[in-house]
């Protein structure tokens, strides 16, 4: 069964640091696109970032260039989000999710269960 | 970037059928695709590229694509469909978009 599990979420101020994790399981994590997207309270998915394979891709939306890093241990089956200078816009319910791409498709299954990031003071 | 414009609500008695739309300029190009989210939970994929159904959807769900415009359609609609559903598609440079969103509620 394929798992994703994510962790790292919390209370963190504004300006301030947060790393997330997650931690896959069932496949075989090495030979796929990675993503993160993410849900503010009440509001739509948005998607944040995606990895290639191995590592040497990366793309974000525009509101997270500069300040968010993805990345990830294909030796851990892990996946990681550095997110740096944090706002209070970016508080949301932050999920790894598993990007399937084919030569003329691309769709997130399965996801995890997501993990809470409030930016406050 | 561009946007993906779902109706923020679609009402259905049960035993009927639910249509969710999902409208944006590049749709003719790339593949949509459909989520559900119950609350509380993370999104389940349930229509992919215009029209293929996962492995353990149930066949009531379907989809289909015209123009701009991609439908999701739920026939005999169950009180379990209640949950909101949103749209996605990617762009050429290799970013993806979500719709709005529709939440569907069952009468």
């Amino acid at each position: 069964e394929v798992q994703l599990v994510e962790s790292g979420g919390g209370l963190v101020q504004p300006g301030g640091s947060q790393r997330l994790s997650c931690a896959a399981s069932g496949f075989s994590f090495r030979t796929y696109w990675m993503s993160w997207v993410r849900q503010a309270p009440g509001k739509g998915l948005e998607w944040v970032a995606t990895i290639k394979q191995d590592g040497s891709e990366k793309y974000y939306v525009d509101s997270v260039k500069g300040r968010f890093t993805i990345s990830r241990d294909n030796a851990q089956n892990s996946l990681s989000l550095q997110m740096n200078s944090l706002r209070a816009e970016d508080t949301a319910v932050y999920y790894c999710a598993k990007l399937v791409r084919d030569e003329d498709g691309h769709w997130f299954d399965p996801w995890g269960q997501g993990t809470l990031v409030t930016v406050s003071s | 970037s561009y946007e993906l414009t779902q109706p923020p609500s679609v009402s259905v008695s049960p035993r009927q059928t639910a249509r969710i739309t999902c409208s944006g300029d590049a749709l003719p190009k790339q593949y949509a695709y459909w989520y559900q989210q119950k609350p509380g939970q993370a999104p389940v994929l349930v229509i992919y590229k215009d029209s293929e159904r996962p492995s353990g959807i149930p066949e009531r769900f379907s989809g289909s694509s015209s123009g701009t415009t991609v439908t999701l359609t739920i026939s005999g609609v169950q009180a379990e469909d209640e949950a909101d559903y949103y749209c996605q598609s990617a762009d050429s440079s290799g970013t993806y978009v979500f719709g709005t969103g529709t939440k569907v509620t069952v009468l």
